[in-house]
């Protein structure tokens, strides 16, 4: 149970597009299509973004779009926004009844 | 209204026990795995534990196996986690998450969390 690897930084401008990484193993995010992407902003409780890889929940923004090739995982923020700004952790199962989530990355709005 | 509250934690010495409680409305409780994930001051999201929808699969972090053991009780709508032999390294916000499924997927729903705190 190894934490999945995301940068721990990435910025860009308004409007931009952004995409962050978040590379695991054959034993969690390249054998299961169980990836899910978290929003958290400081001192409140994260909120879900995508899951099952690229699967939006209602009320998310579809400028947030998410994929896999291999084991890697990518959650991409097209249209960058100021309220974009925040902490990003991917997350996969990883067997046996077991989750294992990124270490996080902050997302900056220059 | 859907909502998760968590209650339980508190200061606690190290390798004192509690714990912890999650009481869930507004969502058919059965029919959802539910999962604890912590986050200690200042770091990133650590899934704990879950459990399916029937209790019948469950997992845990190599980091509290053999040390916590989460349940859940149907009849009352509640989930929750007992940690023994506590840490230091235990320390953290611990948050109740809904799964999407009945086993382990993703976490749509989520507390405010409660705060552990092991020192002596």
């Amino acid at each position: 149970q190894s934490a999945l690897t995301q940068p721990a930084s990435v910025s860009g401008s308004p409007g931009q597009s952004i995409t962050i990484s978040c590379t695991g193993t054959s034993s969690d995010v390249g054998n299961y299509n169980l990836v899910s992407w978290y929003q958290q902003h400081p001192g409140k409780a994260p909120k879900v973004m995508i899951y099952e890889v690229g699967k939006r929940p209602s009320g998310v923004s579809n400028r947030f779009s998410g994929s896999k090739s291999g084991n890697t995982a990518s959650l991409t923020i097209s249209g960058l926004q100021a309220e974009d700004e925040a902490d990003y952790y991917c997350c996969s199962y990883a067997g046996s009844s077991t989750g294992v989530f990124g270490g996080g990355t902050k997302v900056s709005v220059l | 209204e859907v909502q998760l509250v968590e209650s339980g934690g508190g200061l606690v010495q190290p390798g004192r026990s509690v714990k912890l409680s999650c009481a869930v409305s507004g969502f058919t409780f059965d029919d959802y795995a539910m999962h604890w994930v912590r986050q200690a001051p200042g770091k990133g999201l650590e899934w704990v534990s879950g459990i399916s929808w029937n209790s019948g699969n469950i997992g845990y972090a190599d980091s509290v196996k053999g040390r916590f053991t989460i349940s859940r009780d149907n009849a009352k709508n509640s989930l929750y986690l007992q940690m023994n032999s506590l840490r230091p390294e235990d320390t953290a916000l611990y948050y109740c998450a809904k799964d999407v499924n009945q086993v382990i997927d993703a976490f749509d729903i989520w507390g405010q969390g409660t705060t552990v705190t092991v020192s002596s």
